[in-house]
C-alpha cells in the first residue's frame, strides 16, 4: 500500500521561511513531486526530486532523503500568493499523493 | 502549446444520470492519466493509458466507470448512473518523458456536482 503523510495546516509571516515536511511508504518509488494547488484549480508542478539531495529553483527548494522515505519543500521569502495548498506526490508511473498542507501567509 | 484542457469545466447534474468528461493532453504526450480530488485530500489515480491503451484501472473506478482514449489523443472519462458520492474534481494529467524523469502536468480539472 501507499502511505504519504505531511502536516495539514502551517501559517507562516510574508518574508518568512516554511518548510514543509512529507514522510512516504510505499511499494513503488521512481522520484518525488512536489505540487502547489490553489483553491478550485489543478495542481502546478513545482519540483521533482529523483536523486537524494537539494534541488533549488528561485525561491523554492526540495530536499529527498530515499533511505529514510523524507522530502521537504522550503518556502523562502514566502508572498501572500504563496497561500495555497502544497502536495507531495510519490512517483510509481502512477502519482500517489498525500493529503496536502494549507499555507497560509500572513501580512 | 496549450496545456492540457479539460470539458466541461463544471457540470452538475441529477442522481442517476450520465456524465462524460473530456481531456485533450499536451500534443505529443503519449501517457494520460485521471485522478479524482475530493476537498482537503490529494487527488486519487483512477486509471492511466499510454497511446491508445489502458494499462491500469484502480479499484477506485467501480463498473460505472469507463474511460477511453480511442486514437491516443484525447480521452473521455464515463459515469453511468452517477452517485452522490462521485461529486469531485475529475482531474486529467499527461507526460512523456520515461517514467522515471517524467512530469505530469495537470488539466484545470472538471467539477462534478451530484445532487
Amino acid at each position: 500500500g501507499q502511505n504519504i503523510d505531511q502536516p495539514t495546516e502551517m501559517t507562516a509571516t510574508e518574508g518568512a521561511i516554511v518548510q514543509i515536511n512529507c514522510t512516504y511508504q510505499t511499494s513503488g518509488f521512481n522520484g518525488l513531486f512536489w505540487y502547489q494547488q490553489h483553491a478550485g484549480e489543478a495542481p502546478t508542478f513545482l519540483s521533482y526530486n529523483v536523486l537524494d539531495g537539494l534541488e533549488e529553483k528561485g525561491r523554492f527548494s526540495s530536499f529527498l532523503s530515499r533511505s529514510k522515505g523524507y522530502s521537504y519543500l522550503l518556502l523562502k521569502e514566502l508572498q501572500m500568493k504563496d497561500s495555497a495548498s502544497y502536495l507531495c506526490a510519490v512517483n510509481d508511473y502512477k502519482l500517489s499523493f498525500g493529503a496536502g498542507t494549507t499555507v497560509t501567509v500572513r501580512a | 502549446d496549450t496545456g492540457v484542457s479539460q470539458n466541461p469545466r463544471h457540470k452538475i447534474t441529477k442522481r442517476g444520470q450520465n456524465v462524460t468528461f473530456r481531456c485533450d493532453p499536451i500534443s505529443e504526450h503519449n501517457r494520460l492519466y485521471w485522478y479524482r480530488q475530493t476537498l482537503g485530500q490529494g487527488p486519487e489515480f483512477l486509471t492511466y493509458f499510454q497511446n491508445e491503451a489502458q494499462l491500469e484501472k484502480s479499484r477506485l473506478l467501480s463498473d460505472r466507470f469507463s474511460a477511453e482514449r480511442p486514437k491516443g489523443s484525447f480521452s473521455t472519462l464515463e459515469i453511468q448512473r452517477t452517485e452522490q458520492g462521485d461529486s469531485a474534481m475529475y482531474l486529467c494529467a499527461s507526460s512523456s518523458a520515461p517514467v522515471r524523469k517524467e512530469t505530469q502536468y495537470f488539466g484545470p480539472g472538471t467539477r462534478l456536482l451530484v445532487l
